[in-house]
């Protein structure tokens, strides 16, 4: 079955401190991986993504993930946090030749000053 | 370049009547998908066009409905609304090329159906 997994689903961290939230998935082909970021009311805005080759991806904001296949994961990293960061975080997995993206539960990231 | 553009934001509506909501792209993208966010299910795939074809759809009933018209633009609609179809849709777009992945999602249309 494909799903996608994110364990936490709420992180609180001070501003400046390092984060890392966990995603892991389960896909029956080589995966397309995503992170992506929602303000309160708002839509979805995409911070990187994983399709190939260096499995280290820098993303926007700062942020970088990188692909595990090993441990099926794809975690996203940010050395410092900034208050603005607070908001929801989504893993999302897809397919080659499918733009159906099957989506983690998501981690709400709470900073503290 | 414009976003992906959704109308209306918000939308509330009676129990058994039917919406449609609209999604236009960025200009150039021919993919377009439409997912469904609640607090109790997450986020939840709809269905997928490109060049006016439904290529894909998910696992839900079907007074979901969608199309796609000729500029790329997106509609879909939900007949015999009920209370659970209460929710953020979201519209997202792409070019539809085998490289480029990664959907850029419009803002939402909030549905309340009361």
């Amino acid at each position: 079955a494909q799903s996608v997994t994110q364990p936490d689903i709420h992180i609180t961290v001070s501003e400046g401190a390092s984060l890392e939230l966990r995603c892991n998935y389960s896909y029956g082909a080589t995966p397309y991986l995503f992170w992506y970021v929602q303000s309160p009311g708002q839509g979805l805005q995409l911070l990187l993504k994983y399709f190939s080759g260096d499995t280290l991806v820098q993303g926007i904001k700062g942020f970088e993930a990188e692909f595990k296949r090993s441990q099926s994961s794809f975690n996203l990293r940010k050395p410092s946090v900034h208050w603005s960061d607070a908001a929801e975080y989504f893993c999302a997995v897809g397919g080659y030749n499918t733009d159906k993206l099957i989506f983690g539960t998501g981690t709400r990231l709470q900073v503290f000053p | 370049k414009a976003g992906v553009t959704q109308t209306p934001r918000y939308l509330i509506k009676t129990r058994g009547q039917q919406v449609t909501l609209s999604c236009s792209p960025i200009s150039g993208h021919r993919s377009v998908s439409w997912y469904q966010q609640t607090p109790g299910q997450g986020l939840q795939f709809l269905f997928e066009y490109f060049s006016e074809t439904q290529r894909n759809k998910g696992n839900f009933p079907g007074r979901f409905s969608g199309r796609q018209f000729s500029n790329s633009r997106s509609e879909m609609n939900v007949s015999t609304l009920e209370l659970g179809d209460s929710a953020l849709y979201l519209c997202a777009s792409r070019t539809g090329g085998d490289t480029d992945y990664g959907y850029t999602f419009g803002s939402g249309t909030r549905l309340t159906v009361v």
